[in-house]
């Protein structure tokens, strides 16, 4: 089975923009979850998509949103891009049965930098 | 709010030898799950181990095992016989049986293997 990927590995985008990240779960897989990694914060969530449906959200301002399609495949949107935004974005998608947690898998993650 | 503690930014060990990674958490809750995740150097991040919080033994994968204790709220990892390959950032996760796929990160332990 492939494993979870991530589109664009790298990016870099100046301060203003908006950018858009891809994540395809492993095949079955009808849960995205995405996080934030940078040195300073470490690893945060950002929100949990299941089912076309946003179901958890953390603690990150309304500039970042997300979107799952009816494939699982998933989203995410930066928009007026801070430098505090550059950050590795990791992608992990589940089986989520619904009776419990499922292990989350992760993707390599998209290298994001912002100037 | 469930926290995530890693007391030990940075080990090393000894080929061969045997390391303990700390660490701690916070809640209230009496379903939830933990993790330790890797991540190596330029690689993406990878499942180690998982422990239920409802099962009193303590989970094994190979090489790796934890001392899962629930009163203290304590979850360490044990990594037997080191290897190079094991070098690597080890993340402690928390996620909450009841709000599934939140996942909540520790800051993480670099471990170094010398040989």
């Amino acid at each position: 089975k492939a494993g979870v990927t991530q589109t664009p590995r790298y990016l870099i985008k100046t301060r203003g923009q908006q950018v858009t990240l891809s994540c395809s779960p492993i095949s079955g897989h009808r849960s995205v979850s995405w996080y934030q990694q940078t040195p300073g914060q470490g690893l945060q969530f950002l929100f949990e998509y299941f089912s076309e449906t946003q179901r958890n959200k953390g603690n990150f301002p309304g500039r970042f949103s997300g979107r799952q399609f009816s494939n699982s495949r998933s989203e995410m949107n930066v928009s007026t891009l801070e430098l505090g935004d550059s950050a590795l974005y990791l992608c992990a998608s589940s089986f989520s049965s619904g009776r419990g947690t499922d292990t989350q898998y992760f993707g390599p993650g998209t290298r994001l930098t912002v100037l | 709010a469930q926290t995530v503690t890693q007391s030990q930014p940075e080990m090393s060990v000894q080929e061969a030898e045997t390391v303990t990674l700390s660490c701690t958490y916070d809640t209230s809750e009496s379903n939830y799950y933990l993790f330790w995740y890797k991540q190596p150097p330029s690689r993406q991040m990878i499942l180690v181990i998982r422990q239920e919080a409802y099962k009193q033994q303590n989970a094994t994968e190979n090489r790796f095992s934890v001392n899962f204790q629930k009163a203290a709220k304590s979850f360490s990892l044990k990594i037997s016989d080191s290897q190079l390959g094991d070098t690597a950032m080890y993340f402690c996760a928390f996620m909450s049986g009841y709000n599934n796929n939140d996942m909540r990160f520790g800051a993480g332990t670099r471990l170094t293997v010398k040989p």
